[in-house]
């Protein structure tokens, strides 16, 4: 059974219309991760959520939010999508934030801008 | 430099056969190492971890080498569903679980 979800798998949006992703999880797992990944390179780490604790990463833009209302879910918001910013959006938990815990991952969101 | 080198690929080999990947990493202040497999438009899946002493998990062997700051990931007996691409992974300090991914090495197993 999928413990890390994310929806939709493939999102199509149009130049400059705000876009939500969303990642829940049933591993309650205290960290939630979100990553960008284009074609052929690393996933790159955009934030994370350490239970209620928002950290950013120092280059993501800041057309890149993230709500995380509960443990459960957690959200990525595009205020105005770009095309450089088309690439697989990856959802990850961790179960604390020690460096030796292992990150899940869900299926990832495709997102597409038109 | 990159934090975390790979070597891209792709390495083709035929199905039996050994093969090992190399992985390089800058910050002398990672603590913890992994290795992901990720199929084509999927998500990163964990192999394995890897522990100072080497570890071995069936078919797979990670090796780190701390002097070196280089890892490795040994598979033997290469099967046709072992094609994916192989990400090294090490994380930044071991205050936080922060990952640096590295680009990925591509496997491509032939009959």
């Amino acid at each position: 059974d999928a413990m890390v979800i994310q929806n939709p798998r493939y999102q199509v949006t149009q130049f400059g219309k705000p876009v939500t992703l969303s990642c829940s999880q049933t591993l309650n797992h205290n960290v939630m991760y979100w990553y960008q990944q284009k074609s052929s390179q690393a996933p790159k780490l955009l934030f994370h959520y350490y239970d209620k604790d928002f950290n950013n990463e120092a280059d993501t833009p800041d057309n890149f939010q993230s709500r995380r209302p509960n443990t459960s879910f957690c959200f990525l918001d595009i205020r105005s999508p770009g095309l450089g910013d088309a690439a697989m959006y990856l959802c990850a938990t961790s179960r604390t934030g020690t460096g030796n815990q292992p990150q899940h991952f869900g299926d990832g969101t495709r997102l597409s801008i038109l | 430099r990159k934090e975390v080198e790979q070597d891209p690929g792709p390495f083709n080999v035929p199905e039996g056969a050994t093969v090992a990947f190399n992985c390089t990493y800058s910050n002398s202040a990672s603590q913890s190492f992994f290795w992901y497999r990720q199929d084509c438009r999927k998500e990163p899946k964990l192999l394995m971890s890897v522990y100072s002493s080497g570890n071995e998990d069936g078919r797979f062997t990670a090796q780190l080498n701390r002097a070196s700051q280089y890892i490795s990931l040994l598979i033997r007996d290469s099967k046709l569903s072992d094609s994916a691409t192989y990400l090294c992974v090490v994380n930044r300090n071991n205050a936080g679980n922060m990952l640096t991914f590295g680009g990925g090495t591509r496997l491509m197993v032939k009959p």
